[in-house]
């Protein structure tokens, strides 16, 4: 089975400032895509970026990018000029491929102050 | 993108008594999945829902608490039976699109007292 660790439950950060959020996975597939949803404290639960393991580069959408280290089993999410709209839970989550299950973390809740 | 309108949005409920979620999807979509998500915790899967067949149910829960319909393309309800405080939690459906990228409703946050 798969397993997806987020081992920071709380972080914060500076308007404007960088931050970055770990996530590790364990599996034994070879394909299989990894993702980053935001839960605003609206609960709408929103895909922030979605990175495919077979590719090596790293998934960009705009002020968000992912460093996927595949060997190390590493994703983690990084947020530059952190916005306040950025505060919101944050989980990574884990698709086998031709699954369709979502396995998630236990998310990173990620507070920006002004 | 898919739109997906969740209700009831938040209800309060007495235990024993059973509540039904109601999800509707702007467009048809094969499957449905239905996540639970407690209190400061991540999103669990309950079951997936194909039209015309019976859910399918991940480990630790079963068709008698959790029973689903899948009348139709674009619809699908999770029944929450005989409510106990444990199952206060946050009641999400999902559907894909394009194979990997999820959409959700905006839950029903559910407390039974």
């Amino acid at each position: 089975a798969q397993t997806v660790t987020q081992s920071q439950p709380e972080m914060s950060v500076q308007e404007a400032e960088t931050v970055t959020l770990s996530c590790t996975y364990d599996t034994s597939e070879s394909n299989y895509y990894l993702f980053w949803y935001k839960q605003p404290p609206s609960r709408q639960m929103i895909l922030v970026i979605r990175q495919e393991a077979y590719k090596q580069q790293n998934a960009t959408e705009n002020r968000f990018s992912v460093n996927f280290q595949k060997a190390a089993k590493s994703f983690s999410l990084k947020i530059s000029d952190s916005q306040l709209g950025d505060t919101a839970m944050y989980f990574c989550a884990f698709m086998k491929g031709g699954s369709e299950k979502l396995v998630f973390g236990k998310g990173t809740k990620l507070t920006v102050n002004p | 993108s898919a739109v997906i309108s969740q209700k009831p949005s938040r209800d309060i409920c007495q235990r024993g008594t059973s509540l039904t979620i109601q999800c509707q999807v702007d467009s048809q979509v094969t499957m449905m999945f239905w996540y639970r998500q407690q209190p400061g915790q991540s999103l669990t899967l309950i079951a997936t829902a194909n039209q015309g067949s019976e859910a399918t149910y991940e480990s630790g829960f079963v068709i008698d608490k959790f029973p689903i319909s899948r009348p139709n393309l674009t619809f699908s309800t999770l029944t929450v039976s005989n409510m106990s405080p444990e199952d206060s939690s946050i009641y999400l459906c999902s559907v894909l699109r394009g194979k990997t990228e999820a959409f959700f409703g905006q839950g029903t946050r559910l407390t039974v007292v």
